[in-house]
């Protein structure tokens, strides 16, 4: 079966500090997989989507990217945290046909003090 | 662009009684519409789907949806919700012809009280 692991689970990071969180998928192949960020009292906001190694797409311009150096392994990243980044990192995943939903993972709590 | 909307930020509602979760949604084209549920501090859970057929979709835990194509909703209801159902509640919405692209609504947090 599919499963899908973020770590790390909380994060305390200081402004201006470099972030990396970490998303891998276990049991399926050439996965698309996406970012998510969910604001206190918010909605869920799509930050990228990537549909093989190398591809990544960017929903919103911001201070972080992502990347994709294997095919079950999606990273985000920052090089100087914003008190702003604050909030729940959830990355998912999908096998890209038209009807299938979405799948995601325990989420990372990103606090920036 | 299609857009969702949830009208009820919050629910309150007491332990056994009915509750409808809101959800709209605005798009020229079909759609496939899914409901999630997220516990605290965990990722998104898939509830039910409506991909086509029969209008009214049902979950393994009580949850039912009915599309409504002329309303553009989705709604979500229970007949008898326990202490276990607190939640938020995401409706999201699919393009037929967008590739994997979910518009989530704002969520809805289902307070069940005892």
């Amino acid at each position: 079966s599919q499963t899908i692991h973020q770590w790390p689970a909380t994060l305390v990071q200081p402004v201006g500090s470099p972030l990396s969180l970490e998303c891998t998928v276990e049991g399926t192949s050439n996965p698309n997989l996406y970012w998510y960020r969910q604001a206190a009292g918010r909605g869920l906001q799509l930050l990228f989507y990537s549909v093989g190694i190398g591809q990544i797409s960017s929903e919103v311009p911001q201070n972080l990217s992502a990347s994709r150096p294997q095919d079950r392994q999606f990273i985000l990243s920052s090089k100087k945290l914003l008190l702003s980044d604050s909030g729940f990192y959830l990355c998912a995943w999908s096998i890209g046909t038209t009807v299938d939903e979405q799948y995601f993972g325990p989420g990372t709590r990103l606090t920036v003090t | 662009a299609q857009s969702v909307t949830q009208l009820d930020s919050q629910v309150p509602v007491f332990e056994e009684a009915p509750v409808e979760l809101r959800c709209n949604y605005s798009s020229s084209v079909s759609v496939y519409l899914f409901w999630y549920v997220q516990y605290p501090n965990q990722g998104l859970q898939l509830l039910l789907k409506y991909l086509s057929g029969s209008t009214l979709v049902e979950s393994i835990n009580g949850f039912e949806a009915e599309f409504n194509k002329s309303q553009t909703s989705f709604h979500l209801r229970k007949p008898s919700v326990h202490i276990s159902d607190t939640a938020e509640y995401f409706c999201a919405v699919k393009l037929n012809n967008a590739g994997n692209m979910l518009t989530f609504g704002g969520g809805t947090r289902l307070m069940v009280k005892p």
